[in-house]
């Protein structure tokens, strides 16, 4: 099965809530973790990244909490938008690093309510 | 606007046949990611090029091949086309071989 995964396939908010989109990983020894955001038909996009000697990192309205203890990761996006409705993928970098040891989960559809 | 430009957008062809999908990179950047996504599979790497070379491979099939030309443009052909290969497919590219990767907007192929 898949190292990465995501505890919720869709997760639906109100406006101005804080959201929660949660993720589990399997492997240890990955390097670092990065979540994309996928607006319907486009592209993922890059959101934030987070080594695995980090537990916390924070962006623009985001914030990304590394547990290496219980191997999961979580993003928490501050006063949700509609803009921020998308799927929300993480993803897994492990094999030295580079883009190939890339693993994206299955994704986690944010629904923002009015 | 991520700088990756993909052709085309939309794709319907029969089973049996062969496309080609076409990728420009983001000016400068030498590492050019193909990727497969489908419902019920996710985003899945399927290759990669760096500067013309093949660099890693993932999960392509061998009816699946790719290449990087010398201006950087990459090309992802995929032939005997069976209904499991309709989905989407995204070129990304990258400066470094790090995960932020610059994704195009895709091509859906659709498989009849």
């Amino acid at each position: 099965g898949e190292s990465v995964g995501l505890h919720l396939p869709t997760l639906s908010v109100q406006e101005g809530d804080n959201s929660i989109i949660n993720c589990a990983y399997s492997n240890s020894a990955s390097d670092y973790f990065i979540w994309y955001k996928q607006e319907s038909g486009k592209g993922p996009q890059f959101i934030i990244d987070i080594r695995s000697n980090m537990d916390k990192r924070q962006g623009q309205r985001v914030t990304v909490l590394l547990n290496k203890t219980v191997k999961h990761l979580s993003l928490q996006i501050a006063a949700t938008q509609p803009g921020d409705s998308a799927v929300y993928f993480c993803a897994e970098v492990n094999s030295g690093g580079g883009a190939d040891g890339l693993t994206f989960g299955k994704g986690t559809h944010l629904i923002i309510q009015p | 606007d991520s700088g990756v430009t993909q052709t085309p957008k939309h794709l319907i062809t029969a089973t049996g046949q062969r496309v080609t999908l076409r990728c420009s990179p983001r000016s400068g950047d030498l590492s050019v990611y193909w990727y497969q996504q489908s419902l019920d599979q996710g985003l899945q790497f399927l290759i990669q090029y760096y500067n013309g070379e093949e660099r890693a491979k993932g999960n392509i099939l061998e009816r699946f091949s790719a290449q990087q030309f010398p201006d950087l443009h990459s090309e992802l052909n995929l032939s005997s086309l069976e209904l499991g290969d309709s989905a989407l497919y995204f070129c990304a590219s990258s400066t470094y071989n790090t995960g932020e990767l610059f994704f195009g907007e895709g091509s859906r192929l659709t498989v009849l």
